[in-house]
């Protein structure tokens, strides 16, 4: 799985967007994006992804440049409860396709919201 | 109400003992994860199961065993063979074992040796 940059951290004024970057230049065709976000002491909580297209659901949206190599996860009104650490997440197809279908977190960013 | 529990929430453990965490989903997934969380840090994958009475080793799994004899019941064992198993416990599920379907996650198990 291609790795991604992330900023450590970030803060955003309360019913302010959040705009969270995510670099991915090694991503390769089959590969996806994924967002993911955890608060302190809870399991990550599935934000959205996204393959080639912008993505948005009730929770973000997820704009993904042509080339591919980078994202960002927008919060359109960011509130006290979206403070946590968000992280992009690039997976595909296992190559031999009986591979663990595994997650690989890296450290994220850290989003804090302030009122 | 569909989901993925995990009991208990905190744990606590003396060394040279054995602890099973629970990890149970009605969503009729087919697959199942367990991960570990060290403060700081990424997940990390210990073991998975794309189907019942079937499993396999992740990048971790020395140290714990785990067993899949209901599809929507995946306990992990926590050996006392774990040399540092104060963490984080997270279980996940996905519909397939196989392609990018997309994992949920419990809320956790936090274990503490004493």
């Amino acid at each position: 799985d291609a790795k991604t940059t992330q900023p450590p951290s970030m803060d955003c004024a309360e019913g302010r967007a959040a705009n969270l970057p995510c670099n991915h230049s090694t991503i390769s065709g089959n590969e996806y994006v994924y967002w993911y976000r955890q608060i302190h002491s809870q399991g990550p909580q599935y934000i959205i992804h996204g393959l080639k297209n912008n993505e948005t659901n009730e929770m973000a949206s997820l704009i993904i440049t042509e080339d591919r190599k980078s994202s960002t996860l927008i919060l359109p009104h960011a509130t006290l409860r979206d403070t946590a650490v968000y992280y992009c997440i690039v997976r595909g197809l296992p190559l031999d396709q009986t591979g663990a279908n595994n997650l690989f977190f890296g450290t994220g960013t850290r989003l804090t919201v302030i009122p | 109400d569909g989901g993925i529990t995990q009991s208990p929430k905190y744990l606590f453990r003396k060394e040279g003992q054995n602890v099973t965490l629970s990890c149970e989903q009605n969503l009729n997934h087919d697959a199942m994860y367990w991960y570990r969380q060290d403060p700081g840090q990424g997940l990390r994958l210990i073991y998975y199961s794309q189907i019942v009475n079937d499993f396999q080793k992740g990048d971790i799994a020395e140290g714990y065993s785990v067993s899949r004899e209901k599809k929507e019941s995946f306990p992990l064992t926590v050996t006392s063979a774990q040399k540092n198993p104060t963490a984080f416990y997270l279980c996940a599920s996905s519909m397939s074992g196989i392609g990018t379907d997309t994992q949920y996650f419990g809320p956790g198990t936090r274990l503490t040796v004493l």
